[in-house]
């Protein structure tokens, strides 16, 4: 199972909003609505930010929301902040023998 | 709160051994799937494997199929992970993380700090 493919960085300014992709194909993140999202900080463990492609747990803000187009998810974050400022990974469900794919990670920079 | 503390990483041999603990606090952990996550250093996270709440069913990366075993011990609400022929690819920080919910597909809702594994001769 290859991983999904996300881009290696994006970045933008304090208020501004960004959306992260992740493609994968009609066995993962297209043939399930089971995709997830984390961030993670340097030297931190992740954090759960997005589950069932679009859900938010509480207490994370509603400036992360999730959708899914096809083959692709994304992540956007609105209102960027500098605290946004991390790496952010997808996941999804991949099937009853390999369970989950992440994707490569993205780093956001907040410029 | 939820509390995932994993020990018993450090230094092996290309070919040994290793077993790492992942003590759990702050929920019912006998209720809830859990699961082994990786990072090698400057890397991205890759699943290594999944144990259902009761045990019943466990599942394996390609990656560590046949050399990695996950386990549970509900009644001391902790997770093992038993590593043999380790390679120098598995070299990562270790993570377990509980399953949001009972189902194989529910996410990933905490994490612990993780336990670095170095495999090096």
């Amino acid at each position: 199972q290859s991983a999904l493919t996300q881009p290696r960085s994006v970045s933008g300014s304090p208020g501004q909003s960004v959306t992260i992709s992740c493609t994968g194909t009609s066995s993962d993140v297209g043939g399930y609505n089971y995709v997830s999202w984390y961030q993670q900080h340097p030297g931190k463990a992740p954090k759960f930010m997005i589950y069932d492609v679009s859900k938010r747990p509480s207490g994370v803000p509603d400036r992360f929301s999730g959708s899914k187009s096809g083959n692709t998810a994304s992540l956007t974050i609105s209102g960027l902040q500098a605290e946004d400022e991390a790496d952010y990974y997808c996941c999804s469900y991949a099937g009853s023998y390999t369970l989950g794919v992440f994707g490569g990670g993205t780093k956001l920079t907040v410029l | 709160q939820v509390q995932l503390v994993e020990s018993g990483g450090g230094v092996v041999q290309p070919g040994g051994s290793l077993r790492l603990s992942c003590a759990a606090s702050g929920f019912i952990f006998s209720s809830y799937g859990m699961h082994w996550v990786r990072q090698a250093p400057g890397k991205g996270l890759e699943w290594v494997a999944f144990i259902r709440y009761d045990g019943s069913n466990t599942y394996h990366a390609d990656s560590v199929q046949g050399r990695f075993t996950i386990s549970r011990d509900n009644p001391k609400n902790t997770l093992y992970v038993q590593m043999n022929s380790l390679r120098t690819e598995d070299t990562a920080v270790y993570y377990c993380a509980k399953a949001m919910g009972l189902s194989v597909y529910a996410p990933l809702d905490y994490w612990g700090q993780g336990t670095l594994v170095t495999v090096s001769s």
